[in-house]
């Protein structure tokens, strides 16, 4: 089906170790973004991308990667865990949108992310 | 500062007993307003876009406002269904990265 997948739903690691969370879209659509949730914080944005190569910092970068080769892939990767990290990771993806006028963004199914 | 702030926190609601969730915004340059629902253990769900002071949109037991600084969106007559958290998100500025969540309603609706 059509929409957007997120692999693995759940994950649990250690501090220290390096950890990819996996998007893919079958939408096209040129944007994509990674998301984390947490209690108290709603949603916030880690890192977005307006296309393959071009990628581009949120709210909270720090001690995340990204990288976008494919158009439908959009990895995240936490290169040395820490307990912080601990959240509900969200991708997202939308259509190119005008100047004034933003197109709304669909979410995936979310991955659930421990660091112990 | 930039913000975009949901009230209430939690809802409780009878069945068939219509009320509204505000989400009030100070930001330069709206490029849209988002509403969401989120059931647990899930991704949020689209529901509506609102660009401009005095817009609306409707879908089934729910319609949406938006003023200059706030939207509301309004429930008549819910259903136990309804029961989700309810986002509420704001784009701004020239930048897609420009997009703030508010922390969301808890709506549950009792049969």
């Amino acid at each position: 089906d059509a929409g957007i997948t997120q692999s693995p739903r759940y994950k649990i690691t250690e501090t220290g170790r390096q950890v990819t969370l996996m998007c893919h879209q079958t939408w096209s659509h040129s944007y994509m973004f990674w998301y984390r949730q947490d209690l108290g914080h709603g949603l916030r944005l880690i890192y977005y991308s307006a296309a393959a190569d071009i990628t581009d910092k949120g709210e909270v970068p720090d001690g995340y990667v990204v990288s976008r080769s494919k158009t439908e892939n959009f990895p995240l990767t936490l290169e040395s865990a820490t307990r912080s990290q601990t959240s509900v990771y969200f991708c997202a993806s939308s259509e190119p949108t005008t100047s004034v006028r933003y197109n709304e963004q669909f979410f995936g199914p979310g991955t659930r992310l421990t660091v112990l | 500062e930039d913000q975009v702030t949901q009230s209430p926190e939690a809802l409780r609601l009878q069945e068939g007993e219509s009320s509204s969730l505000n989400c009030s915004y100070t930001v330069s340059g709206l490029r849209g307003l988002f509403w969401y629902r989120q059931d647990p253990g899930k991704g949020p769900e689209f529901l509506f876009t609102l660009y401009s002071a005095g817009e609306e949109k409707e879908k089934e037991r729910l319609k949406a406002t938006l003023t200059k600084k706030e939207s509301f969106l309004h429930i008549t007559a819910p259903k136990p269904e309804d029961s989700a958290t309810y986002l509420c998100a704001v784009h701004y500025g020239g930048s897609q990265g420009n997009l703030i969540f508010g922390k969301g309603t808890k709506l549950s609706v009792k049969p």
